[in-house]
């Protein structure tokens, strides 16, 4: 399978717990995507890294959240000292173009969280 | 502050009609358009896309229109069929943006 992958699908984690996810995109996508989804919502921006440079951040990423790509390929979100608000699925997301006619951005399956 | 929105969260359809969903945007300097398509448990998947410079945009199946000076977008499925059913998901971006603005999605479900 050559899509992006997400690991691991479900995490269950007491508040106050760090949690990592892991992404590994497309293998000739430079552009790696990081999105939240809660119940009842569309799917939330969260940041964007072309190549290894993160170049976008979105207030929803709080200093609690960090991202990585240290080698351009596979992608990292790590969630510290989680709280119940940071329940959701977390989807990675991969484009070798940005956004224009024809383009679009290939989703993981997604990887949940629930904090208790 | 929802720049793009889906207004009907349930749309019911028989099989062999015409599904219609819709979305409104707010945000002017949106260019380009795409529905996504998501099962239970699983990631988005792409359906169709259309750039302003359209106003339709056909794939088989499903047929896109956009309206720009109502700032309105509809995804046209015909003929549906049970294999439909999922949520549909709108969303926006501009040119030269590294995001998409998603709607909260329109659950459909097509009876047999």
């Amino acid at each position: 399978d050559t899509g992006v992958s997400q690991d691991p699908r479900h995490k269950i984690t007491k508040r106050g717990q760090n949690v990592t996810f892991r992404c590994d995109p497309i293998s000739e996508h430079n552009r790696l995507y990081w999105y939240r989804q809660t119940l009842g919502q569309g799917p939330e921006f969260l940041t964007y890294f072309q190549n290894e440079a993160q170049l976008e951040k979105s207030r929803l990423l709080s200093d609690r959240f960090s991202a990585e790509r240290p080698k351009g390929s596979f992608s990292t979100l790590e969630i510290q000292r989680t709280e119940q608000g940071d329940s959701a699925m977390y989807l990675c997301a991969s484009s070798s173009q940005g956004f224009s006619s024809g383009n679009t951005i290939y989703f993981g399956e997604g990887s949940w969280l629930t904090v208790v | 502050d929802q720049q793009v929105k889906q207004n009907s969260p349930s749309l019911s359809v028989q099989e062999g009609r015409i599904s219609i969903l819709n979305c409104d945007y707010t945000n002017s300097m949106f260019d380009y358009f795409l529905w996504y398509k998501k099962y239970p448990a699983e990631g988005p998947t792409f359906l169709i896309s259309i750039s302003s410079i359209k106003d339709k945009n056909e794939d088989g199946r499903f047929t896109v229109f956009l309206n720009k000076s109502a700032k309105h977008l509809s995804l046209h499925i015909v003929p549906s069929q049970p294999g439909d059913s999922a949520v549909y998901f709108c969303a926006a971006s501009e040119t030269g943006a590294n995001n998409l603005f998603f709607g909260t999605g329109t659950r459909l479900t097509v009876i047999p």
